[in-house]
């Protein structure tokens, strides 16, 4: 297992379209989260699985944005209708048990 | 709801000397972890170390260390003969142990430079 693996690395989209993401977990990793930063802050949570169920959600999450975890392995964040301000870094990641958080590389994603 | 400050937006240090990044955090749980994560530049935030709060020691990692004051909801960690390789954003996070919630809480970062 090469560790959280996200996917694609770098997006770019017009205003108003639609994009997915997907999150690879370390297999053993029962616990998955999605986190948004923007440049030179730190990580916003979005949301966190455990296993397939979609434990707690953002308040500050717009319903535009969705997440899945069907098989209670890869997930996927969607955001639907993008706006200038959803231009970010999508970090993913896995954790089980007692274990710290264990992140992916990331994807960029910039709405022009 | 928890909180995480760091009121340092950038601090700087000389290659081979000390450094101290300053988080404070406020809760009304007896129960937690605290963890500071390093984020190099365009690479993977990846942990540094890690803080039990039910531990009184403090938790070290070769040349890293904290200063875990629970009373004050202080968490700062220090860094000892400092490299080039450890410019990078620090982050300082919480996570509950007792509230259900497996939510980590990030603060806004400091940015390190290393002088060489």
């Amino acid at each position: 297992d090469t560790g959280v693996s996200q996917n694609p690395r770098h997006k770019i989209t017009k205003r108003g379209q639609n994009v997915t993401f997907r999150c690879d977990p370390i297999s053993e990793h029962n616990r998955l989260y999605w986190y948004r930063q923007t440049l030179g802050q730190g990580p916003e949570f979005l949301t966190y699985f455990q296993n397939e169920a979609q434990l707690e959600k953002s308040r500050l999450l717009s319903d535009r944005f969705s997440a899945e975890r069907p098989k209670g392995s890869f997930s996927t964040l969607e955001i639907q209708r993008t706006e200038q301000g959803d231009s970010a870094m999508y970090l993913c990641a896995s954790s089980v048990d007692r274990d710290p958080l264990t992140f992916g590389s990331g994807t960029r994603l910039t709405v022009v | 709801a928890q909180t995480v400050t760091q009121s340092q937006p950038e601090m700087s240090v000389q290659e081979a000397e000390t450094v101290t990044l300053s988080c404070t955090y406020d809760t009304s749980e007896s129960d937690y972890y605290l963890f500071w994560y390093k984020q190099p530049p365009s690479r993977q935030m990846i942990l540094v170390i890690r803080q039990e709060a039910y531990k009184q020691q403090n938790a070290t990692e070769n040349r890293f260390s904290v200063n875990f004051q629970k009373a004050a909801k202080s968490f700062s960690l220090k860094i000892s003969d400092s490299q080039l390789g450890d410019a990078a954003m620090y982050f300082c996070a919480y996570r509950s142990r007792t509230s259900g919630t497996y939510k980590y809480i990030f603060g806004t970062g400091t940015r390190l430079k290393v002088l060489a």
